[in-house]
């Protein structure tokens, strides 16, 4: 049974560009996460995917947008980079219960 | 507001134990998790507290008071393996989200 899985693991992308990170949620879970995790802090949240829409978000701008498409994988898009925006992007999927959270390993976006 | 504040770092010595205390600050408290982060990894889940009081699964076990808005995480028997950050984070009635703290970075030494 295959985990969070999460593509592509690391990314350079250069300021003003646009990027799209991909993450399919483990067998079985129909909720999907983001969350931005910074050098050295936690795990930010940035918005939750449930039956195609975002059901809640996080105090992030815009730029940030995502999906669910029918098998339940999502994509996170980040309009107009910023050097700010450098971190490890996290998904997590559940069945919409805080106690079944799994991450996935995290792509690593670094913009410069 | 939301605030969770735990220790930024800790050193520990294989084989001892260690408490890893987090105060948090939360409205609609749903819950209190640990999770274990080794470096460049995705954080994986240790425990989590609902209820006052203890629980335990092997090596590591939490508590909760939530009166103090406080918890803290035990390692026994402190093995090499067990030095990554270690985030606590709270859930809230009627979200779908963790917040987190910044992580506390164990590092266990022979």
């Amino acid at each position: 049974d295959a985990g969070v899985t999460q593509s592509p693991t690391h990314l350079i992308k250069t300021r003003g560009q646009q990027v799209t990170l991909r993450c399919s949620p483990k067998s079985g879970h129909d909720t999907v996460s983001w969350y931005q995790q910074a050098l050295g802090q936690g795990p930010q949240f940035i918005f939750q995917y449930y039956e195609e829409e975002e059901r809640q978000r996080g105090n992030f701008p815009d730029r940030f947008s995502g999906h669910q498409f029918p098998n339940y994988s999502s994509e996170l898009n980040v309009n107009a980079l910023l050097l700010g925006d450098s971190a490890l992007y996290l998904c997590a999927s559940s069945t919409g219960t805080l106690y079944e959270q799994y991450f996935g390993p995290g792509t690593r976006l670094t913009v410069t | 507001g939301q605030n969770i504040d735990q220790p930024t770092e800790m050193t520990a010595t294989e084989g001892a134990i260690v408490q890893i205390n987090c105060t948090y600050q939360t409205s609609g408290f749903n819950g209190l998790f640990w999770y274990q982060q080794h470096a460049g990894e995705a954080p994986t889940f240790l425990s989590y507290n609902v209820l006052d009081g203890l629980e335990e699964k092997g090596r590591f076990s939490s508590f909760l008071s939530r009166s103090k808005g406080y918890s803290y995480l035990l390692l026994k028997e402190l093995q090499m393996k067990d030095s990554a950050s270690y985030l606590c984070a709270a859930g809230q009635t009627g979200a779908n989200n963790l917040f987190f703290g910044t992580g506390t970075r164990l590092t266990v030494i022979p």
